[in-house]
């Protein structure tokens, strides 16, 4: 079956950039119809759709995020990635990588990794 | 800042209903958008539970159940189980200055 599996530093100084990584494997990532989508949850706080990226490497982003926010794809190792720049302690937070599926008028989430938890503290 | 409204907590006896309902506005729910259930296990990938508004994914009993009206939208959960324990988050989108996917606050439920 299809597995979702992030991955990354699990700690960051303020100010450095994070990138984080979402292994897909059981559906090659070029062939589906799907949108693939990064989702984090800061503590005490709920969920935050952060953005998604299609195989052709198409973007949408949340425009809270949209000038730190970077997503891409790697098709050749069935692969896609996070890049956050200028984190603040603000950026804390569990973060997911999700297979996300068009609706027709909300999209929703089928398929969620375990979730990595980031830390940024000086 | 989450934009749908959930309880924080709920709770119930084994095999009683309990209903988590999900508050949005005119910019969300109300627009209208379809709206999405997923549960949580802290340490675990969240599971989607409920798709557009009612439907119920392959494997998801059918204790779970949810509709939609208006600006706000109810999962309820029959027969309550302990495995029922976990954090629910509604899911909608948001048409106005976030323009993406918004989920709910959460509710934890409790199995007494």
């Amino acid at each position: 079956q299809v597995q979702l599996q992030e991955s990354g530093p699990g700690l960051l100084r303020p100010s450095q950039t994070l990138s984080l990584t979402c292994a897909v494997s059981g559906d090659p990532i070029h062939r589906s119809t799907f949108l693939w989508t990064w989702i984090r949850q800061r503590p005490g706080d709920g969920l935050e759709w952060m953005g998604h990226i299609f195989y052709s490497g198409s973007t949408s982003y949340n425009p809270s995020l949209r000038s730190r926010l970077f997503i891409s794809v790697d098709t050749s190792t069935n692969q896609f990635s996070l890049r956050l720049t200028s984190v603040t302690a603000a950026d804390t937070a569990v973060y997911y990588c999700a297979r996300e599926i068009s609706s027709r008028r909300t999209n929703y989430f089928d398929l969620w990794g375990q979730g990595t938890l980031v830390t940024v503290s000086s | 800042q989450s934009v749908l409204t959930q309880p924080p907590s709920v709770s119930g006896a084994p095999g009683q209903r309990v209903v988590i309902s999900c508050t949005g506005n005119s910019s969300n729910i109300g627009a209208p958008y379809d709206v999405h259930w997923y549960q949580h296990l802290p340490g675990t990938a969240p599971k989607l539970l409920i798709y557009v508004n009612t439907n119920r994914p392959s494997g998801v009993p059918d204790r779970f159940s949810a509709f939609r009206s208006g600006a706000s939208a109810s999962l309820a959960i029959s027969g309550l189980q302990a495995e029922d324990e976990a954090d629910y988050y509604c899911q909608s989108y948001d048409n106005s200055l976030s323009g993406s996917s918004v989920f709910g606050t959460g509710t934890k439920v409790t199995v007494l």
